[in-house]
Parts: C-alpha cells; sequence; structure tokens
C-alpha cells in the first residue's frame, strides 16, 4: 500500500525557516517524481513544486511564489522527500501536501499524504 | 502561466442527480487535464486523469470529457458519497495550476 507522511509542520514566525519531511513506503520511491502541494485555509490547491527522480538528475521546478525561498530534496536511501521553506510569509500559512506522480508521462499526482500544516504568525 | 477557470463555483444537487462541472485552460493543454476530489478535512483524492482515464478504484459513475482547452467531469447519478468539492488541475506545463474548486453540496 503507497503511503506518504509528512511531519515537520507547525508555528513560526515570520521571516524565519522550517523544513517539512515526507517518509514514503509502499512503492520504489527512487523511480518517481515527486511534488509539493498547499492549501491556505479555506482557500484552493497551490502547486508549490517538484523534484524529478535520479535518471532526470534530481532537477526541480517551483512556482513563483516561492522560487529562491522553498527548496525541495529527497534522500532515495531513505524514501524521503524535504520541502526547505525559507524567509517565510504569513502568505505561506498552508497545509502542504506531499504527493507522487504516478510516472505515466501524464504529470498525474495519484497520491497524496494526509498534509502538514505550516502555520506563520508573530 | 495557464489560468484554469472552474464552473460553477458551487452546486446543489440532490442524490441521484446528474452534476456536470466544466474546466476552462487559458490555452491549450491537449488532454493533460486531471480532476481531484476533496473531502473536508481530508487529502485531496485522484479521480479522473488525461482528460478521460478513470483511476483505478474510481466509480464508474464519473467520468470526464474534453481536450484543447474545454473540459468536463460528469457524475452520473450522485451519491451521498459525492458531496465534495472538485478540482481541476493542468499538468501541460509548470506551474501545474489548479482551478478554484466547485463545492457541490446536498440540496
Amino acid at each position: 500500500e503507497v503511503q506518504l507522511v509528512e511531519s515537520g509542520g507547525g508555528l513560526v514566525q515570520p521571516g524565519g525557516s522550517l523544513r517539512l519531511s515526507c517518509a514514503a513506503s509502499g512503492f520504489t520511491f527512487s523511480d518517481h517524481y515527486m511534488d509539493w502541494v498547499r492549501q491556505a485555509p479555506g482557500k484552493g490547491l497551490e502547486w508549490v513544486g517538484r523534484i524529478r527522480n535520479k535518471a532526470n538528475s534530481y532537477t526541480t521546478e517551483y512556482a513563483a511564489s516561492v522560487q529562491d525561498r522553498f527548496t525541495i530534496s529527497r534522500d532515495d536511501s531513505k524514501n524521503s522527500l524535504y520541502l526547505q521553506m525559507n524567509s517565510l510569509k504569513s502568505e505561506d500559512t498552508a497545509v502542504y501536501y506531499c504527493t507522487r506522480d504516478r510516472g505515466s508521462g501524464w504529470y498525474v499526482l495519484d497520491y497524496w499524504g494526509q498534509g502538514s500544516l505550516v502555520s506563520v504568525s508573530s | 502561466d495557464i489560468q484554469m477557470t472552474q464552473s460553477p463555483s458551487s452546486l446543489s444537487a440532490s442524490v441521484g442527480d446528474r452534476v456536470t462541472i466544466t474546466c476552462r485552460a487559458s490555452q491549450s493543454i491537449s488532454s493533460f487535464l486531471n480532476w481531484y476530489q476533496q473531502k473536508p478535512g481530508k487529502a485531496p483524492k485522484l479521480l479522473i486523469y488525461a482528460a478521460s482515464s478513470l483511476q483505478s478504484g474510481v466509480p464508474s459513475r464519473f467520468s470526464g470529457s474534453g481536450s484543447g482547452t474545454d473540459f468536463t467531469l460528469t457524475v452520473s447519478s450522485l451519491q451521498p458519497e459525492d458531496f465534495a468539492t472538485y478540482y481541476c488541475q493542468q499538468s501541460y506545463i509548470t506551474p501545474r495550476t489548479f482551478g478554484q474548486g466547485t463545492k457541490v453540496e446536498i440540496k
């Protein structure tokens, strides 16, 4: 059974940093691209970014709203995905979801974690 | 960025109704269109990918159609567990933008 479990969320002051982790199991993690998606309270879904697999040089892409502040990384030996968030702003307050790209070439997010809440407030 | 516009933003329907939600892209995205269902307090769930392919395990009352810029999600006979918010997402280019969501409520 595919499972994605996020951790590391919490309350942080504006300008602060936080790192989210996502533990993956039930599939060959190293084969898949992985994405982060967020959802502000009461709002819709916003794509944050993605990291490709080793075969594609672990390249990353980001939404403009987080470019240069957020960094996505992965450790295939630990089946783990990370989101390093720096220079946090109040508008970064959201539930952050770890998602798996199914790998079909259609860039489909077929499994989602339960989400981790990040609150940015003084 | 490609803008995704869903309509309606919300709708009220009864069990057994046929429900259609539309999603329009600001430019052609071929068939790179996915639909997700989200229930309160839960993570989104993939329903339809590549515009019309049903995700494994999803009931056949859900169907998707369209290509280019105009897409639809149809629920042929609404069930109590289908009351939720539905999002379309384009996976044609980065950033992979979502529609604003359509909330399906009980009439």
